[in-house]
């Protein structure tokens, strides 16, 4: 596609609920990331996929987040009972993958957990 | 501990006045800083990657410099359309992510 697409752009679930937030990154891009971003603080990052695989997952806040990447292309993040503090946006960003070049990001998941 | 620090937190401009946005890092080897625009609502944009001190880049209005332990966003004769938060982000070494700061909150008033 023309950028990096994510779905749903916005999410409001009750505490405990389980939710998806998707990822499709640029066409032939093949290092996917996500980040979150809170209120007044810095992109933190939680995951990273090179291909399918995710060399790096030392982001991930608790074991209630999951990630997976399938044909090297979309990636879902899952969060199981959600928490209060799990609000925030979270941002998908996809690149040609290493020596790390620049990110594309896209325009963010911006979740409310109630 | 790898860590990136922007100031000002915010700052606030008339059009026209020429200011500098800082990031310094504390990173054990830098292989490219990257300079990203986002306005609100909105995804990230990137500006700038730097990769060696003394490195410089122009885009318009902004000009991005590196040393050793800081970077520099220099904006001159800014308008209101520049009015943005800017991300300062590290890449330190194999596959490591970007490390972001927390940005910079750009206002200019016309």
């Amino acid at each position: 596609g023309a950028g990096v697409s994510q779905s749903p752009s916005n999410k409001v679930t009750e505490k405990g609920k389980d939710v998806e937030l998707r990822c499709d990154p640029i066409s032939g891009h093949t290092a996917l990331y996500w980040y979150r971003q809170s209120l007044g603080q810095g992109l933190e990052f939680l995951i990273y996929f090179q291909g399918n695989s995710a060399p790096d997952k030392s982001g991930l806040p608790s074991d209630r987040f999951s990630a997976e990447r399938t044909g090297g292309s979309v990636s879902t993040l899952t969060i199981q009972r959600t928490q209060q503090e799990d609000s925030a946006v979270y941002l998908c960003a996809s690149s040609l993958g290493q020596p790390v070049v620049e990110l594309f990001f896209g325009e963010g998941s911006r979740l409310t957990v109630l | 501990e790898d860590q990136v620090t922007q100031s000002p937190e915010a700052l606030r401009l008339q059009e026209g006045e020429s200011s500098s946005l800082n990031c310094s890092y504390t990173v054990s080897g830098l292989r490219g800083l990257f300079w990203y625009r986002q306005d609100p609502g909105k995804g990230p944009e990137f500006l700038f990657t730097l990769y060696s001190a003394g490195e410089e880049k122009e885009k318009e209005r902004l000009k991005a410099t590196l040393t050793k332990k800081e970077s520099f966003l220099h904006i001159t004769a800014p308008k209101p359309e520049d009015s943005a938060t800017y991300l300062c982000a590290v890449h330190v070494s194999g596959n490591t992510p970007l490390v972001f700061g927390k940005g910079t909150r750009l206002s200019v008033i016309a």
